[in-house]
């Protein structure tokens, strides 16, 4: 079965900081891995995914994360935080095999302040 | 673009009633999928429709069932509620073709209380 960890259930960082959100994966092989963010008051929007093309992928709102199969993980970073960046982050696993079955972590929310 | 939405934002039930949360997608997608969401929990899977009256259990299917007569649409029903039952439902829709990989679009979600 996969799993996702997210480590730290609240993050906070100051305007113009790194952001850096953890997670690790469980999976005996590969999988699709993605970052959905979740704004207040709203649904799930897809950030970036992996789908082993390259390991380093870039998604919207200057967001990107590296794949790294040695350490099973997939942190997502953004350089300067912005305070519009404030809200809930979900780290997702999928399987490679085929399969419809989207597996979340239980998410951390970030907070930028000023 | 991809819009899925869902019946209502906010609902307040009793306990035992019987509760049907809509959702509705306008790409045509194959597939569509109910959730819920609890603070330090994450999403987790309820059901999840791969086609017109196809349906498939997820992780915690338990007090709920689906139903799917036309594509666009998806029915979560909870045929008598409780308490345990007060979260945030989510509904998403992805198309098929993509395995794994696909994205899956969310609507905005339906905060149920049930009292």
């Amino acid at each position: 079965a996969q799993s996702v960890t997210q480590l730290g259930s609240h993050v906070s960082v100051s305007e113009g900081a790194l952001v850096l959100l953890r997670c690790n994966y469980s999976s005996s092989v590969p999988p699709y891995l993605f970052w959905y963010v979740q704004y207040p008051n709203q649904g799930l929007q897809l950030l970036l995914k992996y789908t082993s093309a390259a390991t380093l992928v870039k998604g919207i709102n200057g967001f990107e994360a590296e794949f790294k199969k040695s350490e099973t993980s997939f942190h997502l970073t953004k350089p300067s935080a912005h305070m519009s960046d404030a809200a809930e982050y979900f780290c997702a696993v999928s399987p490679t095999g085929g399969g419809n079955k989207l597996t979340f972590g239980t998410g951390t929310q970030l907070k930028v302040e000023l | 673009d991809v819009k899925v939405t869902q019946s209502s934002r906010y609902l307040v039930k009793r306990t035992g009633e019987k509760v049907f949360l809509e959702c509705v997608q306008d790409m045509d997608h194959e597939n569509m999928f109910w959730y819920r969401q609890d603070p330090g929990l994450g999403l987790r899977l309820i059901y999840f429709s791969y086609d017109v009256k196809m349906k498939e259990k997820g992780d915690i299917p338990e007090g709920y069932s689906v139903s799917r007569e036309k594509k666009e649409r998806f029915s979560l029903i909870l045929e008598s509620a409780s308490t345990n039952q007060t979260s945030m439902y989510l509904c998403a829709s992805r198309k098929t073709g993509q395995g794994g990989a696909g994205e899956q679009f969310f609507g905005p979600g339906t905060r149920l209380t049930v009292l």
